[in-house]
């Protein structure tokens, strides 16, 4: 099984440029979560996805941000336009059953600069 | 509202003694907990998950935990520590939203001296 895979690993950009996280969640899994992780704030949910539709986007911080999910096997994050204090670690995560003692995979996230 | 909350933002021990990471945990219900593990620029990696079953769990790496309803608990332990062992450790429970919405506890950093 390969995991969550994320993309890019590390980007650095300037600001007011647009970003975009790229994710595929594990085979079969039918959940996926975007998570952001600061110092100041810790790990957040962004949003979450159910069968490719957006069940809870409570947590997007602004107009800025948006999430989709095209089909069962990939996921976008992006920012438009970037600012400094985006800068923060995304972690895609996804799950086979929307269950609350399912176990959530994470990805190795996305480091994000924005300069 | 359910939420965790981790005692210590750092636990230092030397190699070969044991582990001791503390959590408590606020829920209206018959909670989900979790533990996490975090190296250093790596993602999340689930050390062990409690899910109303067993109160002891045990998990990966010798790691194990308790659940103590009485005391709303959830410490996590482990006999002897290795140096690979040095990590951020969260805390982890799931909100009863009808869905996996996780809430973490702000994290516990293992520092292990040889």
């Amino acid at each position: 099984d390969a995991g969550v895979i994320q993309s890019p690993r590390h980007e650095v950009t300037e600001m007011g440029q647009e970003v975009t996280l790229r994710c595929k969640p594990i085979s079969g899994h039918n959940s996926l979560f975007w998570y952001r992780q600061t110092m100041m704030r810790g790990l957040e949910l962004l949003i979450y996805f159910n069968n490719n539709v957006p069940i809870d986007d409570s947590g997007m911080p602004e107009d800025r941000f948006s999430a989709k999910m095209p089909n069962a096997s990939f996921s976008t994050l992006k920012i438009q336009p970037s600012e400094p204090r985006d800068s923060a670690v995304y972690f895609c995560a996804s799950s086979g059953r929307p269950e609350p003692g399912n176990t959530i995979y994470f990805g190795e996230g996305s480091w994000l600069t924005v300069v | 509202a359910q939420s965790v909350t981790q005692l210590d933002s750092h636990v230092s021990v030397s190699e070969g003694t044991p582990v001791l990471l503390r959590c408590n945990y606020s829920s209206s219900y018959s909670p989900s907990l979790f533990w996490y593990v975090q190296h250093p620029n790596k993602g999340l990696q689930l050390l062990l998950k409690y899910t109303s079953a067993a109160t002891l769990v045990k998990g990966i790496n010798g790691f194990e935990a308790e659940f103590k309803k009485s005391e709303t608990s959830f410490h996590l332990t482990k006999p002897s520590a290795h140096m690979s062992d040095a990590a951020e450790y969260f805390c982890v429970v799931t909100l009863n939203t009808g869905f996996q919405k996780l809430v973490f506890g702000t994290g516990t950093r293992l520092l292990v001296s040889p």
